[in-house]
């Protein structure tokens, strides 16, 4: 199946825990992004990589971290999570930028208490 | 950077009704992609349909947007509201930033 995976689906923790959220796709994309999606449905980006290459940091807290190994994978490391971050982060990849068809993951839904 | 606007909030139809969900954009890009992604309960965002072309039509899955740069609008429309349009809908463009600016969602609800 070619597909954009998240794990996990879903992850309660508390404040100041470390959380990590995995992104695989199997449809040959060479660009991925991370985007959170607040409890208003508010759909920002955060990174985006493109062949393995950081092209978008969009002004998050530093305590969120990318990471790429490879242009079919790209994980969200969170360190000391705070209530704000309560959210779905949904990851999406397409092939190429500008006017490329995003296709997104499922979502992970952090829940902090 | 890119900004939108769509129209606010709730949208309530009943079946069979005209859609016309409003969306403005401002960006510095002369050249901008305009998409408009829909997004059903319990579900991820896919995408609906996108523009390029000034003053041309853009159809797909029964909606229908025309980007007119003049007036920075890219509004959705479809002539007949089904149930199954029920859902939040993002309109974005995206520009030499790299990056989709999403609008903040109307929420279409239909109903018999």
């Amino acid at each position: 199946e070619t597909a954009v995976f998240q794990t996990p689906n879903y992850h309660v923790t508390q404040v100041g825990n470390e959380v990590s959220f995995n992104c695989k796709q199997t449809l040959g994309h060479d660009t991925m992004y991370w985007y959170k999606q607040d409890s208003k449905k508010l759909l920002k980006i955060m990174f985006s990589y493109n062949n393995k290459q950081l092209i978008v940091n969009e002004t998050v807290p530093r305590r969120f971290s990318p990471q790429s190994s490879d242009k079919a994978h790209l994980n969200l490391r969170i360190k000391s999570v705070e209530p704000e971050d309560s959210a779905v982060y949904l990851c999406a990849s397409s092939y190429g930028q500008g006017g490329a068809e995003q296709f997104f993951g499922p979502g992970t839904r952090l829940t902090v208490l | 950077g890119d900004s939108v606007t769509q129209t606010e909030g709730l949208v309530t139809l009943t079946e069979g009704l005209p859609v016309m969900l409003n969306c403005t954009y401002q960006t510095i890009y002369s050249n901008p992609f305009l998409f408009w992604y829909v997004q059903h309960l319990n579900e991820s965002p896919r995408l609906l349909l996108k523009s390029f072309t000034d003053n041309k039509r853009t159809e797909h899955q029964g909606f229908h947007a025309t980007l007119h740069k003049s007036s920075s609008s890219f509004h959705l429309q479809k002539s007949s509201a089904q149930l199954s349009d029920s859902a939040l809908y993002y309109c974005a463009p995206h520009s030499g930033y790299n990056k989709l600016t999403f609008g903040k969602g109307t929420v279409l609800l239909v109903s018999p």
